[in-house]
């Protein structure tokens, strides 16, 4: 199994730049999350979905931040345009879980973005 | 929304020392799962408490859950140099949102 997959593992860009994060979730997953992690505030929950449907995106930050899912093996995170503050390390992570039950989470390596 | 603090923030401990980081919230949880993500990396399942007042054991770690289902702890007993990360406590929230508390950073004195 090759577990989750993100790419890429790190992003350099100028302000005002689009990203864009990708992953590839376990095969048979149904969930899939997008968090953000920084020193000042921890692991944030950006947005999960369940059977490639966005169950709840109030962890985005604002409008530059989307999200899709468009089959059961890729999603994207973008940001447009990136600001500084944007800078952290992004994680996509899959679970087995159902939409009552979410069991295990599994990390991807992370997406180590900078933003000058 | 529901949410779990956990204590302490940062611990620095001897090599063989034991360790006990908290996690608690103000609500019931349905279940508590445990995460553990070394320096550099990504976190990674350790474990999950589902019963009131159980008690799972790994190796040298000890995981408890409150009776109230309102707390839970991880002891470490003798701690190595590979027990060396932070250690995250999450809950499920209404919609099986997955919420990592704030973690507790473990390091080992050789």
């Amino acid at each position: 199994d090759a577990g989750v997959i993100q790419s890429p593992r790190h992003e350099v860009t100028e302000m005002g730049q689009e990203v864009t994060l990708r992953c590839k979730p376990i095969s048979g997953h149904n969930s899939l999350f997008w968090y953000r992690q920084t020193m000042m505030r921890g692991l944030e929950l950006l947005i999960y979905f369940n059977n490639n449907v966005p169950i709840d995106d109030s962890g985005m930050p604002e409008d530059r931040f989307s999200a899709k899912m468009p089959n059961a093996s890729f999603s994207t995170l973008k940001i447009q345009p990136s600001e500084p503050r944007d800078s952290a390390v992004y994680f996509c992570a899959s679970s087995p879980g159902s939409r009552r039950e979410t069991g295990e989470l599994f990390f991807g390596e992370g997406s180590r973005l900078t933003v000058l | 929304g529901q949410q779990v603090m956990q204590i302490p923030q940062y611990q620095h401990v001897q090599e063989g020392e034991d360790f006990t980081t908290y996690c608690n919230s103000s609500t019931t949880l349905s279940n508590i799962q445990w995460y553990k993500q070394r320096p550099g990396g990504h976190p990674v399942f350790l474990i999950q408490l589902v019963k009131s007042g159980e008690v799972k054991k790994q190796k040298r770690l000890t995981f408890q859950f409150g009776e109230a289902k309102k707390n839970s702890s991880l002891h470490i007993t003798a701690t190595q140099t590979t027990d060396v990360g932070t250690y995250f406590c999450t809950t499920k929230t209404s919609y099986d949102k997955v919420i990592f508390g704030p973690g507790t950073s473990l390091s080992v004195i050789p």
